[in-house]
């Protein structure tokens, strides 16, 4: 079972910044915290990963909170093309454990 | 470099053939994963290699699922004998066991089986 929790669904509006919340309560010491994002039909797609500093890249920014028991995946400017299946994902050396994941929609 | 490969990208089947999955990975990459997704089932790791030893399999579902990694750039996932159970999209991925990302996965397009 994922070792994560996320709600099933959010809209964005396009143009707006998608906050998407992962709750990683029983996060161990060693792991990081993953995002993925799989759009329909497609493979998963890598977007970002971090242990307990903020991150950013080209696709978005990781926020972890202090305790590490939770994050939030920012997509600054959502575009439709963002609309997908977003998924938060806690491991260290092991194997990723999908959840379900978040389907974000991005509303023209 | 173009990617991980996999083929066929569609498999129609009938009951009881053999179906065979083939995963070329990314180049120089250390570790190759099978997956499964269903929609009733989500996202399910079947097996995984290191160096091309398999790992972990204890995500495959029965006897009928074999995988083989022979060298680094090929693997198959094999059913046999297919039942309608296994329609589902099989995803390939790989990953360079190295680095920060140490489980950044690249994920192949996916093959999409249906049995009959």
């Amino acid at each position: 079972d994922a070792k994560t929790t996320q709600p099933p669904s959010m809209d964005c509006a396009e143009g707006r910044a998608a906050n998407l919340p992962c709750n990683h309560s029983t996060i161990s010491g060693n792991e990081y915290v993953y995002w993925y994002r799989q759009i329909h039909s497609q493979g998963p797609q890598y977007i970002i990963h971090g242990l307990k500093n903020n991150e950013t890249n080209e696709m978005a920014s990781l926020i972890i909170t202090e305790d590490r028991k939770s994050s939030t995946l920012i997509l600054p400017h959502a575009t439709l093309r963002d609309t997908a299946v977003y998924y938060c994902i806690s491991a260290g050396n092991t194997p990723l454990v999908f959840g379900k994941g978040t389907r974000l929609s991005v509303i023209a | 470099d173009a990617g991980v490969i996999q083929s066929p990208r569609h498999e129609v089947t009938e009951m009881g053939q053999e179906v065979t999955l083939r995963c070329k990975p990314i180049s120089g990459h250390n570790s190759l994963f099978w997956y499964r997704q269903t929609m009733m089932r989500g996202l399910e790791l079947l097996i995984y290699f290191n160096n091309n030893v398999p790992i972990d399999d204890s995500g495959m579902p029965e006897d009928r699922f074999s995988a083989k990694m022979p060298n680094a750039s090929f693997s198959t996932l094999k059913i046999q004998p297919s039942e309608p159970r296994d329609s589902a999209v099989y995803f390939c991925a790989s990953r360079l066991n190295s680095g920060r990302a140490y489980n950044e996965q690249f994920f192949g397009p996916g093959t999409r089986l249906t049995v009959l």
